[in-house]
């Protein structure tokens, strides 16, 4: 069975510097979807980026972008010019092609003014 | 608007009562899937559904019952069965068709009179 592994509970940096933010998975499939979802206050969960494993290429959105380490199944989210508004609890996701997907547990990100 | 909507926000519960969280979406996704959350953790899936008269245990189903009757429509049942029900349920949706990822409701709480 697959897994996600977020080994960070919790995380503070301060207002404009950059967060790293780790996801171990483990999976025998060569075919699957990653994901790391935003959930702040509101508890609204707000996708943040999506990398599909058969490309080598990292994602990149904005400010949010991964390292993509199929081999060592490592998926981590990089945050630069953190803002008050990136606090939230961050989720890394797996899914494999037309099934359900796996959250981890969470790390929890507070910016500091 | 294309969304998913959840309903109620907040629900309470007496003992020994069945409570029926609604979710519908207008997204036209073939998906359907709810998840539990506790506080402070990560997402746990109840029941999915990938198409309709049709749907698939999660990891927690206990206690819970689902129906797929209309592709918009996935209501969760949480019986009197559920003996630790008060948690946020979060309803999603997703299309099958390469692109995979989730699109969330805003949740409802239910706790426990």
């Amino acid at each position: 069975a697959q897994t996600v592994t977020q080994s960070q509970p919790e995380m503070s940096v301060q207002e404009a510097e950059t967060v790293t933010l780790s996801c171990t998975y483990d999976t025998s499939e060569s075919n699957y979807y990653l994901f790391w979802y935003k959930q702040p206050p509101s508890r609204q969960m707000i996708l943040v980026i999506r990398q599909e494993a058969y490309k080598q290429q990292n994602a990149t959105e904005n400010r949010f972008s991964v390292n993509f380490q199929k081999a060592a199944k490592s998926f981590s989210l990089k945050i630069s010019d953190s803002q008050l508004g990136d606090t939230a609890m961050y989720f890394c996701a797996f899914m494999k092609h037309n099934d359900k997907i796996i959250f981890g547990k969470g790390t929890r990100l507070h910016i500091l003014p | 608007d294309g969304g998913i909507t959840q309903s109620p926000k907040y629900l309470f519960r007496k003992e020994g009562q069945n409570v029926t969280l609604s979710c519908e979406q207008n997204l036209n996704h073939d998906a359907m899937y709810w998840y539990r959350q506790d506080p402070g953790q990560g997402l746990r899936l109840i029941y999915y559904s990938q198409i309709v008269n049709d749907f698939q245990k999660g990891d927690i189903a206990e206690g819970y019952s689902v129906s797929r009757e209309k592709k918009e429509s996935f209501p969760l049942t949480v019986t009197s069965a559920q003996k630790n029900p008060t948690a946020f349920y979060l309803c999603a949706s997703s299309m099958e068709d390469g692109n995979e990822k989730l699109f969330f409701g805003s949740g409802t709480q239910l706790s426990v009179l």
